[in-house]
């Protein structure tokens, strides 16, 4: 099993609609959890962390399900501009693994 | 102005020369990070510095080593590039971790085409 595994996508989704995707990890020992967004040719940026009780920012929803070993982000009211590829990190110590992203395209 | 930086942005090389890459940070930030980047294969963490004074290698650091000058630089060197190590190179900056990460700043990348 991949440390870190996300589902690559293209995810097509009309604008407004809402989307989930997961991503699953194989460390049960993991300490923190992320969810990055990466536009085209760009450096990533921190969308979110995922905390144990889950939390809410705007129309982004992450949740984090420790029995089952994955995190999950919930779009909501998607736009156009939400279009990206959205990677999952995962943390244990020093050690930082990314997974692979999975892409996002929010359709007019 | 950008608080982390990369220069340069686009480089060309041929076979077998020496590449250096330099990343600047203005956040203060005592931890540094140099990751790769390629279509299909995700970012993967080449070497990091927790501070001047401590290098540590990551997933792939054959082929590569870093310099950390000062705690706003860290350059990332191939002695020897070869074609394979075309890709997107990230360099990024992150805060003391507290009882695990904190939030990873990237710059703006460096692609590199070794021909």
């Amino acid at each position: 099993r991949k440390e870190v595994e996300q589902d690559p996508g293209p995810f097509n989704v009309p604008e407004g609609a809402t989307v989930a995707f997961n991503c699953t990890y194989s460390n049960s020992a993991s300490q923190s959890f992320f969810w990055y967004r990466q536009d085209c040719r760009k450096e990533p940026k921190l969308l979110m962390s995922v905390y144990s009780s889950g939390n809410e920012d705007g129309r982004f929803t992450a949740q984090l399900n420790r029995a089952s070993q994955y995190i999950s982000l919930l779009i909501r009211d998607s736009k156009l501009s939400d279009s990206a590829t959205y990677l999952c990190v995962v943390n244990k110590g020093d050690k930082i693994i990314f997974g692979k992203g999975t892409r996002l395209h929010i359709l007019p | 102005d950008a608080d982390v930086t990369q220069t340069p942005r686009n480089r060309i090389t041929k076979t077998g020369k020496r590449i250096m890459l330099e990343c600047s940070q203005t956040k203060g930030h005592d931890r540094m990070y140099w990751y790769r980047q390629d279509p299909g294969l995700g970012l993967r963490l080449i070497y990091y510095s927790f501070d001047v004074k401590d290098i540590n290698k990551g997933e792939i650091s054959d082929g590569y080593s870093v310099s950390r000058q000062a705690q706003a630089k860290f350059s990332l060197s191939l002695e020897s590039a070869i074609p394979n190590q075309t890709a997107l190179y990230f360099c990024a900056t992150s805060d003391h971790w507290d009882r695990g990460m904190n939030e990873q700043f990237f710059g703006p990348g460096t692609r590199l085409t070794v021909l």
